[in-house]
């Protein structure tokens, strides 16, 4: 089976502008969650989508939006950036999502710079 | 307000010998641990799981002990490899609102020396 695959690898982007990235998880898992690595905050958890739906979201302001579509591939979008977005963005998906106890599988992730 | 913690940024090792990398929990809620393993340039993968109703878990050269009193789990991997250098994350997470949302501490960084 494919693993995740996340586009692009890297983003160079200018404070203000917006940028999407894009997941895809492994083929028949149904949920993708988005989480932000910086160095000094670690992995931090954005939001999970299941079955197109936002089912769980975490800390994050509301210029952090994704969706989900119907072949589970899911997009995240930042708008307004600030220089404090730069981080690495990784998405994982599994079976049943973070309502369960299911193996996350992570992809390499999004290497976003705003300047 | 970390809630999960690992104080050792970096942890230095010889091949063959014993690697303990630490975590401490904060939120007595937590009931289910995950260590995961960081190659540069990849994203984690999950290396081993305890529940709080076991004090240890056994994969391969890989094992997670947890003692719930003192809110800590550590990751032993005997015998260390060099293919074992990596970044390690520890993740918590509670049934908390029906979800498993994990939370990670920061990292411990390993490296084995051949």
């Amino acid at each position: 089976k494919a693993g995740v695959t996340q586009t692009p690898r890297y983003l160079i982007k200018t404070r203000g502008q917006q940028v999407t990235l894009s997941c895809s998880p492994i083929s028949g898992h149904r949920s993708v969650s988005w989480y932000q690595q910086t160095p000094g905050q670690g992995l931090q958890f954005l939001f999970e989508y299941f079955s197109e739906t936002q089912r769980n979201k975490g800390n994050f302001p509301g210029r952090f939006s994704g969706r989900q579509f119907s072949n589970s591939r899911s997009e995240m979008n930042v708008s307004t950036l600030e220089l404090g977005d730069s981080a690495l963005y990784l998405c994982a998906s599994s079976p049943g999502g973070i309502s369960s106890t299911d193996t996350q599988y992570f992809g390499p992730g999004t290497r976003l710079t705003v300047l | 307000d970390q809630q999960v913690k690992q104080n050792s940024p970096s942890l230095s090792v010889q091949e063959g010998r014993i690697s303990i990398l630490n975590c401490d929990y904060t939120n007595s809620m937590f009931d289910y641990f995950l260590w995961y393993k960081k190659y540069p340039a990849e994203g984690p993968t999950f290396l081993i799981s305890i529940s709080s109703i076991k004090d240890k878990n056994e994969d391969g050269r890989f094992t997670v002990f947890l003692n719930k009193s003192a809110k800590h789990l550590s990751l032993h991997i005997v015998p260390s490899q060099p293919g074992d250098s990596a970044v390690y994350f520890c993740a918590a997470s509670g049934a908390s609102g029906g979800s498993y949302i994990p939370t990670f501490g920061r990292g411990t960084s390993l490296i084995v020396h051949p």
